[in-house]
């Protein structure tokens, strides 16, 4: 079965770092585009990192220097490494497997599958 | 431009025809997916490309793109499908970063 599991989400001070993992089954991490979104407690997704399976890797403005998308080809993992955390990064974080796709005239990517999200609160 | 607009809420009838809408400048250059979200749970993928539907995705669900604007229509709408509904493409400035949509309550009367 295809599936994501994200974990090392938890409340943590300002300024502080964390490490999100998302565990992935049933398909093979580093032949595909991996990314993070994220959403803050009542509001909308936000985009967040993605890494590409060639390994180069892209982030929002608003995390751009403080977080770091990698992966663990031999544990078949994703993480988001967190750091300069702020109050507005409270949010549920998922992983999600990317998909890309060309249709005349354009391009397409997709999200196809979803982990179950992580919740990062930071806090003082 | 990095910004997609969907209109905050939106409402049908049982059984009516629903189209929810998302505009930017990215769509010109990429087709958008759409996501389906409930309350507690994860994005659920409902459509992407052109029109292409994953598998267990009811027929009811389509897509459709035209100039900066891309369509979800709902044909026959049914309770189950009160949810928030994202659009999401890449960035149309080509660096990469992907960019969501602010989000659709659909209610169902």
């Amino acid at each position: 079965e295809v599936q994501l599991v994200e974990t090392g989400g938890g409340l943590i001070q300002p300024g502080g770092s964390l490490r999100l993992s998302c565990a992935a089954s049933g398909f093979t991490v580093s032949s595909n585009y991996m990314s993070w979104v994220r959403q803050a407690p009542g509001k909308g997704l936000e985009w967040v990192s993605v890494i590409y399976s060639g390994g180069s890797t892209y982030y929002a403005d608003s995390v751009k220097g403080r977080f770091t998308i990698s992966r663990d080809n031999s544990k078949n993992t994703l993480y988001l490494q967190m750091n300069s955390l702020r109050a507005e990064d409270t949010a549920v974080y998922y992983c999600a497997r990317e998909k890309k796709g060309a249709a005349r005239p354009n391009y397409y990517y997709y999200m196809d599958v979803w982990g179950k999200g992580t919740t990062v609160t930071v806090s003082s | 431009s990095s910004e997609l607009t969907q209109d905050p809420a939106v409402s049908v009838a049982l059984g009516q025809t629903v189209r929810i809408t998302c505009q930017g400048d990215s769509l010109r250059s990429y087709y958008a997916s759409w996501y389906q979200q409930k309350p507690g749970q994860a994005p659920v993928l409902v459509i992407y490309g052109k029109n292409n539907r994953p598998s267990g995705i009811p027929d009811r669900f389509s897509g459709s793109s035209s100039g900066n604007t891309a369509s979800l229509t709902i044909t026959g709408a049914q309770a189950e499908d009160e949810a928030d509904y994202y659009c999401n493409s890449r960035d149309s400035s080509g660096n990469h970063r992907g960019v969501f949509g602010g989000g659709t309550k659909l209610t169902v009367l």
